[in-house]
């Protein structure tokens, strides 16, 4: 079954440029999400489409995609942007089947 | 503003069933398809099941295919998802979630606050 992979942590300091890489087979022919989920609470949507940035995101989150990979960028990540970030796409067989990378724990300190 | 809103988790024996229900508002709910996504106690996040905005194409983790089953009533905007044949290892956080389109999905924009489901004797 399709696999999507990530880093099972990042840890930047506060103010720093922080990186969480997605890589999936797939990718090159199908859109990645990421998703920040916070202790406790549900998942909220940072990144759709590889690099679109919803209505209420702070512009230090980004993303871009190339080849297999893609990857959610924080540039001066704050205390608060700490938290569990789960990249998300769909294998290319046109089965429709979601698939979640394992997560990133992201630690800002 | 978009809601979504969980119900039907409890404590059920292996080998049980349930129902949960998935009660949306704030957004033309025929407009969008709808996922379900699970969260076991302390792990990442699992993607169920999916379906269409009329209904007539659904798609499901091959880890519940053939137990699970994905429907939704668009004249009460609501979502549903039928758990047969339960096991330990469905025991989870579910969410209702919306897509951003109609038939093939694209990604989910919004989430619900999930509903506990404990499969336990």
């Amino acid at each position: 079954s399709y696999e999507l992979t990530q880093p099972p942590s990042v840890s930047v300091s506060p103010g720093q440029t922080a990186r969480i890489t997605c890589s999936g087979d797939a990718l090159p022919k199908k859109y990645a999400y990421w998703y920040q989920q916070k202790s406790g609470q549900a998942p909220v949507l940072v990144i759709y489409e590889d690099s679109k940035r919803p209505s209420g995101i702070p512009e230090r989150f980004s993303g871009s995609s190339s080849g297999t990979m893609a990857t959610l960028t924080i540039s001066g990540a704050q205390v608060e942007d700490e938290a569990d970030y789960y990249c998300y796409s769909t294998d290319s067989s046109g089965n429709h089947r979601g698939v979640f990378g394992g997560g990133t724990k992201l630690t800002v300190l | 503003e978009v809601q979504l809103v969980e119900s039907g988790g409890v404590v059920v024996q292996p080998g049980g069933s349930l129902r949960l229900s998935c009660a949306a508002s704030g957004f033309t709910f025929d407009d969008y398809a709808m996922h379900w996504v699970r969260q076991a106690p302390g792990k990442g996040l699992e993607w169920v099941s999916l379906i269409s905005w009329d209904g007539g194409s659904t798609y499901y983790a091959d880890s519940v295919k053939g137990r699970f089953t994905i429907s939704r009533d668009n004249s009460k905007n609501s979502l549903y998802l039928q758990m047969n044949s339960l096991r330990a290892e469905d025991t989870a956080l579910y969410y209702c979630a919306k897509d951003l389109a109609a038939a093939a999905p694209a990604g989910i924009d919004y989430w619900g606050q999930g509903t506990l489901v404990t499969v336990s004797s």
